[in-house]
């Protein structure tokens, strides 16, 4: 079955750096790719996403790659804010069952 | 605030016992769902429904029940709870079946079987 693994599980950037977090997803006929952010203690919320017929997405500071060849995608965050602490969460779409399955997530930490 | 409602936010309950989490939307969305997030394994789906009167199995639907008898509530039993079913529970909504929409999500109800 679908199987999507998510690195790193933590990640620590400085402020205004960039942070690049990576998916892997095995089901090539995967074509659907959110990513949700979740503050602590709050409620998972879609920041972006991606479908497999283009290859890249931007919103502002945050951009989605997809590989489609490779079965990976990725997300970009660029000029890092503390407000982007978070646990991130990448999912790929089941194409037999239209059921999303999700990465185990990444803690990102913004070090003032 | 149009959104999704759970409750309890938080319940310790003695294994062996029957638990409802209750769901409602207010945003009129066709398609429902129960997720349950534990550290290190991400949201995994448990029950869904694609509208009012159907539902259907996700990944890990054992001990667990589901029922939809109009378009804004989505309860989830658990008929009697065990030690392994100590998790965060989220209920989600889309506008359509397919999760190629945006999924909206309650704020959590987190449970606790001892």
């Amino acid at each position: 079955g679908e199987n999507v693994e998510q690195h790193p599980s933590t990640l620590s950037v400085q402020e205004g750096d960039s942070a690049v977090i990576k998916c892997t997803y095995s089901d090539s006929a995967s074509n659907y790719f959110p990513w949700y952010k979740q503050e602590l203690g709050k409620r998972p919320q879609l920041i972006i996403d991606i479908r497999s017929n283009v290859g890249e997405k931007k919103d502002q500071r945050i951009a989605v790659t997809l590989n489609k060849t490779a079965k990976h995608f990725s997300l970009h965050i660029t000029e890092t804010q503390p407000e982007d602490s978070a646990v991130y969460f990448c999912a790929a779409l089941k194409d037999s069952n239209y059921q999303l399955i999700w990465g185990a997530g990444t803690k990102l930490i913004i070090k003032p | 605030i149009a959104g999704i409602t759970q409750a309890p936010t938080s319940q310790i309950l003695a294994a062996g016992r029957r638990m409802t989490l209750r769901c409602t939307q207010d945003m009129r969305h066709n398609a429902m769902y129960w997720y349950r997030q534990d550290l290190g394994l991400g949201l995994r789906l448990i029950h869904y429904s694609n509208t009012a009167g159907t539902t259907g199995k996700g990944e890990v639907p054992d001990g667990y029940s589901v029922s939809r008898a109009n378009t804004d509530d989505f309860p989830l039993t658990l008929a009697s709870a065990v030690p392994s079913q100590t998790s965060v529970y989220f209920c989600a909504s889309s506008e359509t079946w397919g999760h190629t929409g945006e999924l909206f999500f309650g704020e959590g109800s987190r449970l606790t079987v001892l």
